[in-house]
């Protein structure tokens, strides 16, 4: 069974102040992991897809990196703008189709 | 440029009453799965639809129907509403060459 544990559930900083969420993983034939971001009342928005070990996305103050194991989302100098909730998604093929099973989720807050 | 449209918003029910949530997607995709999403326990996938014509059941279909109308609409029914079925409901479609999901805005359900 797919599993997507996403750490930590919450996460409180400082404008400026840059730390990761983590997305650990695991998956029988991955087909890309995905992070969403998804603000208070609204759908989730992608980001990013990253398909293989070692590869490495970025926009703006956002970067995200994928091992066999896990994925984590750097954020840099965070603004208060970049308050949302920030979901991992994994895609894996079954049976031709493509289920993709998402992690609970980290609730962030900027402050200013 | 709609995107993913979800209808209605926001619903009150009653206990053992009836619903359609309607969902209609303007890009083409072949792929259009329904999530719930509960508090702390992220989006979890109910009925999904790789094709027109065709539907499978996710994590938690018990108590749910779906059908896939065309290749745009799909839509999820709650034959007879319980109070656990109470949450905020979102219909996504899939690009098929990224396997980015596309999500409607979410429809609210709450039955008493």
């Amino acid at each position: 069974e797919d599993q997507v544990t996403q750490s930590p559930e919450a996460l409180r900083l400082q404008e400026g102040e840059s730390s990761s969420l983590n997305c650990s993983y695991t998956v029988s034939g991955l087909r890309g992991l995905f992070w969403y971001r998804q603000d208070p009342g609204k759908g989730p928005e992608f980001l990013f897809t990253l398909y293989s070990a070692g590869e490495e996305k970025e926009k703006e103050r956002l970067k995200a990196t994928l091992t066999k194991k896990e994925s984590f989302l750097h954020i840099t100098a965070p603004k208060p703008e970049d308050s949302a909730t920030y979901l991992c998604a994994v895609q894996a093929a079954s049976g031709g189709s493509y289920i993709p099973t998402f992690g609970r989720g980290t609730s962030l807050i900027v402050h200013p | 440029n709609a995107g993913v449209t979800q209808t209605p918003k926001f619903q009150v029910l009653k206990t053992g009453q009836s619903m359609t949530l309607q969902c209609a997607q303007d890009m083409n995709h072949n792929s259009m799965y329904w999530y719930r999403q509960d508090p702390g326990m992220g989006l979890r996938l109910i009925y999904y639809s790789a094709s027109e014509g065709t539907t499978d059941k996710g994590e938690v279909p018990n108590g749910y129907n779906v059908s896939r109308l065309n290749k745009r609409e799909f839509s999820l029914r709650l034959e007879s509403a319980a109070p656990s079925q109470t949450s905020v409901y979102f219909c996504a479609s899939r690009k098929r060459d990224t396997g980015e999901l596309f999500f409607g805005e979410g429809s609210r359900l709450t039955v008493l």
